[in-house]
């Protein structure tokens, strides 16, 4: 059963570019979640996601961020015209059903802003 | 923000019993005390969790004190491969996890 799957493993862009950040879900699971760590601090929550719907997106960016979960396809993180404060290591889980459920991490994409 | 509190780090030998010990002194009766770690340049792995009893696994105990209000990770025999940095979340009902700055494990062979 392979875990969570994430890619690119690292992404290098310029100010001002696009970064598309993808993830595929453990098989069997409906919900994602994207968290965000930047250099030397925790992880924070940024959005929770199932097909189709956003859920919460209370940890997002209000600009350039968004997220979307398709019908069929891995869930993507976009971020717009990036900035160097952008560069960080972005962590996408995944769990079943139940509030409780464990969730289980990727292993993330490194993001570079030069 | 994290309601959680940790020592920044700990330092332990191989082979040794580790115990990792966590504060959460606002639980309320329905969160759930998780515990995940994050080895270097890795996503987080979830280690264990517990409500008010001790629990076990294949990886940890988790003891939790009668008033709830601490609860210690234990690893039984720590080996090179436990390095890490530890985080214990206090969980309510909620899907968020929230992360502190966790407890950096180190495994001196």
């Amino acid at each position: 059963n392979a875990g969570v799957m994430q890619n690119p493993r690292h992404l290098v862009r310029r100010r001002g570019q696009e970064a598309r950040l993808r993830c595929s879900p453990m098989k069997g699971h409906s919900h994602v979640y994207w968290y965000r760590q930047l250099p030397e601090e925790g992880l924070k929550f940024m959005v929770y996601l199932q097909k189709e719907n956003i859920i919460d997106e209370s940890g997002m960016p209000k600009e350039r961020f968004s997220a979307e979960f398709p019908k069929e396809g891995p869930s993507i993180l976009r971020i717009q015209q990036v900035v160097r404060g952008d560069s960080a290591a972005y962590f996408c889980a995944s769990s079943g059903l139940g509030v409780y459920n464990e969730q289980f991490f990727g292993p993330g994409t490194r993001l570079t802003v030069l | 923000d994290a309601k959680t509190t940790q020592p920044n780090s700990m330092e332990s030998n191989e082979e040794e019993p580790v115990h990792l010990p966590c504060n959460h002194s606002t639980i309320s009766g329905t969160d759930y005390i998780h515990w995940y770690r994050q080895l270097p340049s890795q996503g987080p792995e979830y280690v264990i969790h517990g409500l008010t009893s001790n629990v076990n696994n294949r990886m940890a105990s988790l003891a939790i004190a009668e008033d709830r209000k601490s609860s210690t990770l234990i690893l039984h025999r720590a080996t090179l491969r436990d390095a890490a940095v530890y985080y214990c979340i206090q969980r309510g009902s909620n899907y968020k996890l929230t992360f502190g700055k966790g407890t950096l494990l180190t495994v001196n062979p």
